[in-house]
């Protein structure tokens, strides 16, 4: 089974403050992704990065940047939080290849910036 | 632009009661459709990929199809445990990224 761990259920931050969010698969995938979901909108791309080392940006990226040193793990960093990042954070992995391949995600973390 | 219209936003069904979602796309050569279940407060769980018009894949009580634009899933006589918020969604053209609808929501009443 295809395992993709988040490393809080929860997060409480203060605006101003820097936050971490990691992201863990265990299936060698070579493509990983970070969502926010927010109600009425849907899932939104926020970063994304296909290798090691290798980002993208994603839709709304603004306010948010990503680390990816090892293939299994992909960090997602709010520089200095703010309360219009309160949402539902989803981590993602895939395989990579040249025609379409399923995302399989995380539980997410419900992040409140207050 | 490229777009993903789910419909209806919320169903309520009794149970045994069949029905179907819609998802519709706008986008430039699709790769593939993929269809989610979500429970509250979880990830998406994945449950189907379609890659051509045509194509049908079942999965317990549920099955979907694909055509050059739109996508079903239809819920065969539906449990409580089915309920959840369905979401699609598409990748295209020659980038990574995935296009998501806003998911129906589905409940169903024993």
């Amino acid at each position: 089974d295809v395992k993709v761990t988040q490393s809080s259920r929860y997060l409480v931050k203060r605006t101003g403050e820097k936050v971490f969010l990691e992201c863990v698969q265990d299936m060698d995938h070579e493509n990983m992704f970070w969502y926010r979901q927010d109600p009425g909108l849907g899932l939104r791309l926020i970063y994304f990065s296909y290798d090691v080392k290798m980002k993208e940006k994603g839709d709304i990226p603004e306010g948010y940047s990503v680390s990816r040193e090892k293939k299994e793990r992909f960090s997602l960093i709010l520089e200095s939080a703010s309360t219009n990042q309160t949402s539902m954070y989803l981590c993602a992995s895939s395989f990579l290849d040249r025609y379409t391949y399923e995302q399989y995600f995380g539980p997410g973390t419900r992040l409140t910036v207050t | 632009e490229d777009q993903v219209t789910q419909s209806p936003e919320a169903l309520r069904l009794q149970e045994g009661e069949s029905s179907s979602l819609n998802c519709s796309y706008t986008v430039s050569g699709l790769r593939g459709l993929f269809w989610y279940r979500q429970d509250p407060g979880k990830g998406p769980e994945f449950l189907f990929t379609l890659y051509s018009a045509g194509e049908e894949k079942e999965k317990e009580r549920l099955k979907a199809t694909l055509t050059k634009k739109e996508s079903f899933l239809h819920i065969t006589a539906p449990k409580p445990e089915d309920s959840a918020t369905y979401l699609c969604a598409v990748q295209a053209g020659g980038g990574n990224q995935f296009y998501f609808g806003t998911g129906t929501s589905l409940t169903v009443i024993p």
